[in-house]
């Protein structure tokens, strides 16, 4: 069956430090992979997502990249952390067949910046 | 572009009392819906979905019907139980590919 991991689950960050994120698909091939924030009481804002490996698409423009190395592993970075960066991250994955295929989520990464 | 319309929370119900979501939606063309449920600190967790009008989604006693006239996806669900007290999630998918979610109902059941 398939699984997403999504790592970490927690993190407390000073303003203008780095950010790496990783996600990772496992039980399926060529997955498309989504990354989203969910400001709190609010629903989700897509950022990027990659429907093949080295293909990223960004939706909002923001100091955050995403990369995606391998087909399964999805990352999303930043240089320099702001305040309004904070907010949970969710990583998703979907698989390919048009409009019917549902979108499977991780556990969320709590970003807190100080 | 699409857009996902979803009845405001938070929403309290006593348990056992009888549960509806309102959802609405625009979009072009003939795209999928879809209910997610989002319980505390975790991700998002489909709880169902249609993919064409008339169609009825249904898991764990949660029920929504695909109304393309009314363009709606209104979830409902008999009898809440104290465990069904989430953030719900109203989305669709369209012919592209891409999703767009409502802004979420949380939803508290009190014993």
């Amino acid at each position: 069956s398939q699984t997403i991991h999504q790592w970490p689950a927690t993190l407390v960050q000073p303003v203008g430090s780095p950010l790496s994120l990783e996600c990772t698909v496992e039980g399926t091939s060529n997955p498309n992979l989504y990354w989203y924030r969910q400001a709190a009481g609010r629903g989700l804002q897509l950022l990027f997502y990659s429907v093949g490996i080295g293909q990223i698409s960004s939706e909002v423009p923001q100091n955050l990249s995403a990369s995606r190395p391998q087909d399964r592993q999805f990352i999303l970075s930043s240089k320099k952390l702001l305040l309004s960066d904070s907010g949970f991250y969710l990583c998703a994955w979907s698989g390919e067949g048009g409009s019917n295929q549902p979108q499977h989520f991780g556990d969320g990464t709590r970003l807190s910046i100080l | 572009g699409d857009s996902v319309t979803q009845m405001e929370g938070p929403v309290t119900l006593s348990e056992e009392a009888f549960l509806t979501i309102n959802c609405t939606y625009t979009a072009t063309g003939y795209p999928s819906l879809f209910w997610y449920v989002q319980y505390p600190g975790e991700g998002l967790q489909l709880l169902l979905k249609a993919t064409k009008a008339d169609d009825k989604g249904s898991n764990k006693g949660f029920e929504a019907t695909y109304r393309k006239e009314t363009t709606s996806f209104h979830l409902e669900k008999g009898s809440v139980q104290v465990s069904d007290s989430a953030v719900y999630f109203c989305a669709l998918r369209n012919n592209a590919g891409k999703s767009t979610f409502g802004d979420g109902t949380t939803l508290t059941v009190k014993p």
